[in-house]
């Protein structure tokens, strides 16, 4: 089965800052990916789909990109309410795998 | 509006069962593939199951392989997953998740716009 890791696990950064999230797949799932925020005690939010597309609805200081087996969730200008963690999926095939999460809070 | 409300959660001893079912409205639910994802106490998201619009594809991780069963009664817009031989690693909230493209048929995507509130199962004794 296909592998998915994130780093940090964890950071902390100032309001305003670029934020950048890594999700790696130990084998390639092209543009199959999803990227959720969980805020404390709520459900997942969907933020982008496809590896890059934004989710209706989703601040346009989030983005993602990349292909194959690396990809970025990138905050443009982190904002208090970005504080949560945040989780990668590959959907290309069964078993539909969450990355272990990384958890982004406020310096 | 979409709704995903859960039910069946509860504390059951290793080795027993419970059935979770989730009822779903405001979309064509027969349309749009189905799955249930857990999380543990204090940890990370787990896709569990998954099953498509027309009920005809199943997956299941390995982890509950044998164990658990997913189906939908598209009939009630509702969507279920059969426990057995719970074992205490199985505690977590189960929340249903609904497939974000509505491709019907045999085809799970397994990408999700919208999430239940989730029903907590303890395993313990």
């Amino acid at each position: 089965d296909i592998q998915m890791t994130q780093s940090p696990s964890s950071l902390s950064a100032s309001v305003g800052d670029r934020v950048t999230i890594t999700c790696r797949a130990s084998q390639g799932i092209s543009n199959y990916l999803a990227w959720y925020q969980q805020k404390p005690g709520k459900v997942p939010k969907l933020l982008i789909y496809a590896a890059s597309t934004l989710q209706s609805g989703v601040p346009s200081r989030f983005s993602g990109s990349g292909s194959g087996t690396d990809f970025t969730l990138t905050i443009s200008s982190l904002q208090p309410e970005d504080v949560a963690t945040y989780y990668c999926q590959k959907y290309n095939s069964d078993p539909f795998t969450f990355g272990p999460g990384t958890k982004v809070d406020i310096k | 509006e979409v709704q995903l409300v859960e039910s069946g959660g509860g504390l059951v001893q290793p080795g027993g069962s419970l059935r979770l079912s989730c009822a779903a409205s405001g979309f064509t639910f027969s349309s749009c593939a189905m799955s249930w994802v857990r999380q543990a106490p204090g940890k990370g998201l787990e896709w569990v199951s998954g099953i498509s619009g027309s009920g005809g594809s199943t997956y299941h991780a390995d982890s509950v392989k044998g164990r658990f069963t997913i189906s939908r009664d598209n009939s009630k817009n509702t969507l279920y997953l059969q426990m057995n031989s719970l074992r205490a690693e199985d505690t977590a909230e189960y929340y249903c998740a609904k497939d974000h493209r509505p491709l019907g048929g045999m085809i799970v995507e397994a990408y999700f716009d919208y999430w239940g509130q989730g029903t907590l199962v303890t395993v313990s004794s």
